[in-house]
């Protein structure tokens, strides 16, 4: 039962560096989410995909580019790491499709990722 | 656009007392609420969520949230609380149709802490 899997836990870059960040989920939904959580600031969206082959931008998108591999998997990469970004990323996903979905979310784990 | 404000960044409570955790909203219409829970190191679990008709909700672990339009509120309770409760509380809102991305906007969360 393992729900929504994210990889790897822990991650130290560097400046300038770039890193894919995986998201997998077994539930056979429709959107997926990822969402940065900083100290004080809760979480914040920044990037969702609706359905496969779909995604649109969140809250706070740049920096950064996703790929809705296929239904289970979408992923989030860093093209070129900045300090800024060092935070905790969550990987979500809810049977809804589109917007105005009253799906709860699934969260991951969280992947911790430093930037140098 | 929407946004949650959790006015308490951190509450004590003694093991066994009551526990009120605040939430309010800002919305055109009436959104879909949530609240959430996050143990240190994991992820996000979903306590309960509030779409329509009974305005009091039960979730899980014996929590409790009321909706009240008039106060645009949203605030989560639990007669009586347990040492294992001690965790962030998330609440969070998702547009009731349309408008701005999709994805849940969430307070800054407040971080519960039990004494003895």
């Amino acid at each position: 039962n393992a729900g929504v899997t994210q990889t790897p836990k822990f991650q130290v870059l560097k400046t300038g560096q770039s890193m894919t960040l995986q998201c997998a989920q077994d539930m056979n939904h429709n959107s997926m989410y990822w969402y940065r959580q900083d100290p004080g600031m809760g979480l914040r969206l920044i990037y969702y995909s609706a359905s496969e082959g779909t995604t649109d931008k969140g809250e706070v998108p740049n920096g950064y580019n996703v790929s809705r591999l296929n239904k289970r998997e979408f992923s989030l990469r860093l093209e070129s790491a900045a300090p800024s970004q060092t935070s905790v990323y969550f990987c979500a996903s809810s049977e809804g499709r589109g917007r105005g979905s009253n799906q709860p979310q699934h969260f991951g784990d969280g992947t911790r990722l430093s930037i140098l | 656009a929407q946004s949650v404000t959790q006015p308490d960044i951190h509450i004590t409570v003694s093991e066994g007392a009551s526990l009120e955790l605040r939430c309010n909203y800002s919305y055109g219409a009436t959104p879909y609420l949530f609240w959430y829970v996050q143990s240190p190191g994991q992820g996000l679990q979903l306590l309960l969520k509030y779409f329509s008709g009974d305005t009091l909700v039960q979730g899980i672990k014996g929590f409790e949230a009321e909706f009240k339009r008039s106060q645009s509120s949203f605030n989560l309770r639990k007669p009586s609380v347990h040492w294992s409760d001690a965790a962030e509380y998330f609440c969070a809102v998702a547009p009731y149709s349309g408008g701005g991305a999709d994805g849940l906007t969430f307070g800054k969360g407040t971080h519960l802490i039990i004494q003895p």
